[in-house]
C-alpha cells in the first residue's frame, strides 16, 4: 500500500527565517510526486509535479526536491501570506492518471 | 474560467437523511475527482470518472455513498442514509490529461463542509 508521511505536523517560524518541510513516500514505483497548498477553508492548490531522484523545482520563495526515498519543500525568507498547509501526494507506477495518494500535511505559520 | 464550482458550501443534516453533493468541473477536463478530508485521515479519494464513466471506486466507503456524472459539466455524490461519520469536507476536482504541468495537477473546488447531527 502507497504511504506518504509528512513532517512536521506544525511548523512555527518569524519571517524570514528558512526551513524544510519533509515528505517520506513508500510506493512500489513512483510516477510522480506533487505538491500542494491549501488555505484554511479552501480545496488545495497545485505547486509542483517532481518525477525522478534530482529533480528540482522553483516558485518563488519555495523550492521542491526529491530524492528515492523522500521530498523536501525549501522555504527560504519565508512571509506571512506563505502561511498555509502544505500537502504532498505521490502517484505510484502502474495507477490511473490522477489517482494519488496524499500525506497528512504540515500546517507552517510565519509570523511577522 | 470560474473554476471548479461545488455546492451546497455547508450542510447540516441529521442521520438518516439523504445528503447530495454537486460539482460543476472545469470546462474541457476529462478527469473528474471526489475527495473526502477529515483531521484523523487527511485527503482520501472516493471515486474518479473519466470521459464521464467511473473508472475507480474503490475508495468509496460503504454502499450507502453512490456518484454520477451524467455529463461532462456535472457530477454529483450522494450519501443516502446519512451517518454521523460521513462528517467532512467533501472536494471536487477536475484535470485534464497531458497538461504541459504533468500529471496530479488537479484543481480542486473550494469544498462542501457536511454535518451530520
Amino acid at each position: 500500500e502507497d504511504q506518504v508521511t509528512q513532517s512536521p505536523e506544525a511548523l512555527r517560524l518569524q519571517e524570514g527565517e528558512s526551513s524544510s518541510l519533509n515528505c517520506s513516500y513508500t510506493v512500489s514505483g513512483l510516477r510522480g510526486l506533487f505538491w500542494y497548498r491549501q488555505d484554511p477553508g479552501k480545496g488545495p492548490e497545485f505547486l509542483f509535479t517532481l518525477y525522478s531522484a534530482g529533480e528540482e523545482k522553483e516558485k518563488e520563495r519555495l523550492k521542491a526536491t526529491l530524492t528515492k526515498k523522500e521530498s523536501f519543500l525549501h522555504i527560504t525568507a519565508p512571509k506571512p501570506e506563505d502561511s498555509a498547509t502544505y500537502l504532498c501526494a505521490v502517484q505510484a507506477s502502474g495507477t490511473s492518471y490522477g489517482k494519488l495518494t496524499f500525506g497528512q500535511g504540515t500546517i507552517l505559520t510565519v509570523h511577522p | 474560467d470560474a473554476g471548479v464550482i461545488q455546492s451546497p458550501r455547508h450542510e447540516v443534516t441529521e442521520m438518516g437523511q439523504e445528503v447530495t453533493l454537486r460539482c460543476k468541473p472545469i470546462s474541457g477536463h476529462d478527469y473528474l475527482f471526489w475527495y473526502r478530508q477529515t483531521m484523523m485521515r487527511g485527503l482520501e479519494l472516493l471515486i474518479y470518472f473519466n470521459n464521464n464513466v467511473p473508472i475507480d471506486d474503490s475508495g468509496m466507503p460503504e454502499d450507502r455513498f453512490s456518484a454520477k456524472m451524467p455529463n461532462a459539466s456535472f457530477s454529483t455524490l450522494k450519501i443516502q442514509p446519512s451517518e454521523p461519520r460521513d462528517s467532512a469536507v467533501y472536494f471536487c476536482a477536475s484535470s485534464l490529461e497531458g497538461t504541459p504541468r504533468g500529471a496530479g495537477e488537479l484543481f480542486f473546488g473550494e469544498g462542501s463542509r457536511l454535518t451530520v447531527l
